[in-house]
């Protein structure tokens, strides 16, 4: 029963364009989302988050939107740089009162995003 | 400052036999956690230390085990090594202030096991 989920294992886009990378999540208690970027050979590391109170935030090129009602949040990444290109992995967080920890995120399986020159 | 270091970093075992990994979190983090990550699962949660006691558990096998030492450094322990438990094994820590997920978490580059 998977929690969090990246419907798109593969995206690929041209430089200079917009990359949307979408999250759907099943759990209503989940109130902190964040996006972590991989590259192979290395562990994922964080590139921004949102809380369940807000509906944006930006940081550089990278913009993240959650629609609760939808379950819904989605990445953007303008312009796209080849240097994007990496697994990109939506990830979740319930409150402590629901099992919630620090260091315990629900992922989704991740989406590959490659930025073509 | 040093990152999270994961050792070893690749290992090879057999079935029925069982390995023990070795985290180093970066200095000053107190909680540590462990991730499995599988190309078909993703990253999938293990457990958290925080000052040595397990905070929280993932839905995997009693197999499955870990701890934490007084100096923040950690094992995981995998018994029984089955098939299936062939995976990139990522300890991951952060500061554990404030609500959860709200603190970055800092990945090791992981410790890759192969079970023949």
């Amino acid at each position: 029963d998977q929690q969090v989920k990246q419907n798109s294992p593969s995206l690929s886009v041209q430089e200079g364009r917009i990359s949307i990378l979408n999250c759907d999540y099943t759990n209503s208690m989940f109130d902190y989302f964040l996006w972590y970027k991989k590259y192979p050979a290395e562990g994922p590391t964080f590139l921004i988050s949102i809380s369940s109170i807000k509906d944006k935030n930006e940081d550089g090129r990278f913009t993240v939107f959650l629609n609760k009602s939808a379950k819904h949040l989605s990445l953007h990444i303008v312009p796209s740089q080849p240097g994007d290109s990496a697994v990109y992995f939506c990830a979740a967080s319930a409150g402590m009162n629901y099992g919630g920890s620090q260091g315990n995120l629900i992922f989704g399986k991740g989406t590959k995003l490659s930025v073509k020159p | 400052k040093a990152g999270v270091t994961q050792t070893p970093r690749y290992l090879i075992k057999t079935r029925g036999q069982q390995v023990t990994l070795s985290c180093s979190p970066i200095s000053g983090h107190r909680s540590v956690s462990w991730y499995q990550q599988t190309p078909g699962q993703g990253l999938q949660f293990l457990f958290e230390y925080f000052s040595e006691t397990q905070r929280n558990k993932g839905n995997f096998p009693g197999r499955f085990s870990g701890r934490q030492f007084s100096n923040s450094r950690s094992e995981m322990n995998v018994s029984t090594l089955e098939l299936g438990d062939s995976a990139l094994y990522l300890c991951a820590s952060s500061l554990a202030s404030g609500p959860p997920g709200t603190g970055e978490l800092f990945f090791g580059e992981g410790s890759r096991l192969t079970v023949l």
